[in-house]
This record gives C-alpha cells, sequence and structure tokens, in this order.
C-alpha cells in the first residue's frame, strides 16, 4: 500500500537559515507528489508539487525533486522567515484513485527572528 | 477564489451526542472529502464523495457516515459520539474525474471536544 512517512518536528530555525524536511515514499504505481502548508487557524494549501520522476516542483522559495531512485520528495529552502512557520504536509495520489491522497505526519516549522 | 467553508471553527459535544459537521463549497467542483487531523498521524480520509449521493468510505469510516443533497454540500455525521473522536475535522474539495488529481482546496478545519 501507500504510505508517506517526514521527518518528525518541530524543526526550529533561525531567521534566513536553511531548511530541509525529509519525506519519503512507498507506493504503488507511480504516483504524483505534493507538499501542502498549513499556517496557524487555517486550512491545508498546496505549496508545490511534482508529477513524474525528476521534476522539480517550487514555489515562494520552496523546491523539491521527485526522486525515483530513493522514493523521496524532501522540501528545501534557501532562506527560510517567521512567515513561514507552519506545519508542512507530504502527500502522494494512490493507484488507481488519482483524487485521493495519502498524506505524511505532517513536520511543523518554527522560524525564530 | 475557491472557497471552502466549515459550520463551526470549535464545537464541544458529549459521549453519546449526534454531531453533524456542515461543510459547503463555491465552485462548483464534483468532489468532496473529509479528513480528520491528529498530531503525528497527518490527515486521514475518512469519506470521500464524487457526485450528489454519491459516497466512498476512505481509510478510517467506522463511527463516521456522510451525506451529500446537494453538490455545494458535503456533511459528516457522529451517530454517537465517542472521545476517541476528539480530533480536527477537515474538509476539502477538488474539481474533475477520481480516476485524476485535482488541487484540493481545503476548509478551516472544525476542532471537536467529545467530553
Amino acid at each position: 500500500g501507500n504510505s508517506v512517512t517526514q521527518m518528525e518536528g518541530p524543526v526550529t530555525l533561525s531567521e534566513e537559515a536553511f531548511l530541509t524536511i525529509n519525506c519519503t515514499y512507498t507506493a504503488t504505481g507511480y504516483p504524483s507528489l505534493f507538499w501542502y502548508v498549513q499556517y496557524p487557524g487555517e486550512g491545508l494549501q498546496l505549496l508545490l508539487k511534482a508529477t513524474k520522476a525528476d521534476d522539480k516542483g517550487s514555489n515562494k522559495g520552496f523546491e523539491a525533486t521527485y526522486r525515483k531512485e530513493t522514493t523521496s520528495f524532501h522540501l528545501e529552502k534557501g532562506s527560510v522567515q517567521v512567515s513561514d512557520s507552519a506545519v508542512y504536509f507530504c502527500a502522494l495520489t494512490r493507484w488507481n484513485a488519482g483524487n485521493m491522497l495519502t498524506f505524511g505526519g505532517g513536520t511543523r516549522l518554527m522560524v525564530k527572528p | 477564489d475557491v472557497k471552502v467553508t466549515q459550520s463551526s471553527r470549535y464545537l464541544v459535544k458529549r459521549t453519546g451526542e449526534k454531531v453533524f459537521l456542515e461543510c459547503v463549497q463555491d465552485m462548483d467542483h464534483e468532489n468532496m472529502f473529509w479528513y480528520r487531523q491528529d498530531p503525528g498521524l497527518g490527515l486521514r480520509l475518512i469519506y470521500f464523495s464524487y457526485d450528489v449521493k454519491m459516497k466512498e468510505k476512505g481509510d478510517i469510516p467506522e463511527g463516521y457516515s456522510v451525506s451529500r443533497e446537494k453538490k455545494e454540500r458535503f456533511s459528516l455525521i457522529l451517530e454517537s459520539a465517542s472521545t476517541n473522536q476528539t480530533s480536527m475535522y477537515l474538509c476539502a474539495s477538488s474539481s474533475g474525474q477520481p480516476s485524476s488529481y485535482n488541487e484540493q482546496f481545503f476548509g478551516p478545519g472544525t476542532r471537536l471536544t467529545v467530553l
């Protein structure tokens, strides 16, 4: 079956530090991969996505590359801001049910000034 | 902008009560979803609907039912609330066919506490 494993948080960084949040997955077939972000008091919103191997998704300075050989989709940002403090979820589409997602456990990021 | 609204942000109920959580979307989306969010477990799918009056069980449907009488509205029902149903409940909607991914848009969530 499908599963997504994320590094446990919280991750605490100082402003302008480099961010990596690890995500690995197991899946049947060739899933699409996503990062969703949840800001305090809000619902989830799509941050970026990649639909096939070696694709790089990017948005708002965040990037993630679909690595089929290591079954990973790590989220990176070169210089975090306080406003990036949120919970980040890695997710993938399910085999034969592409509209349904499997989510990881979420990683809380706290950025200090 | 797509808007998904949920009837309550916070709800407190007693064990054994019947609980209704309502979700409304304004973008004429075919698909609607109910998830629960628990620390360390991420989001888990409870039920999914791809059309009016249609529903599919997700990963954890036990103790829940759903209703979709109108395209824009998807209700989650706890027939007899229990303390282990204390959680954050998130509704989402998307367009398109169930076989293909389209971005899911989420509501702000309802934090339910069952005493």
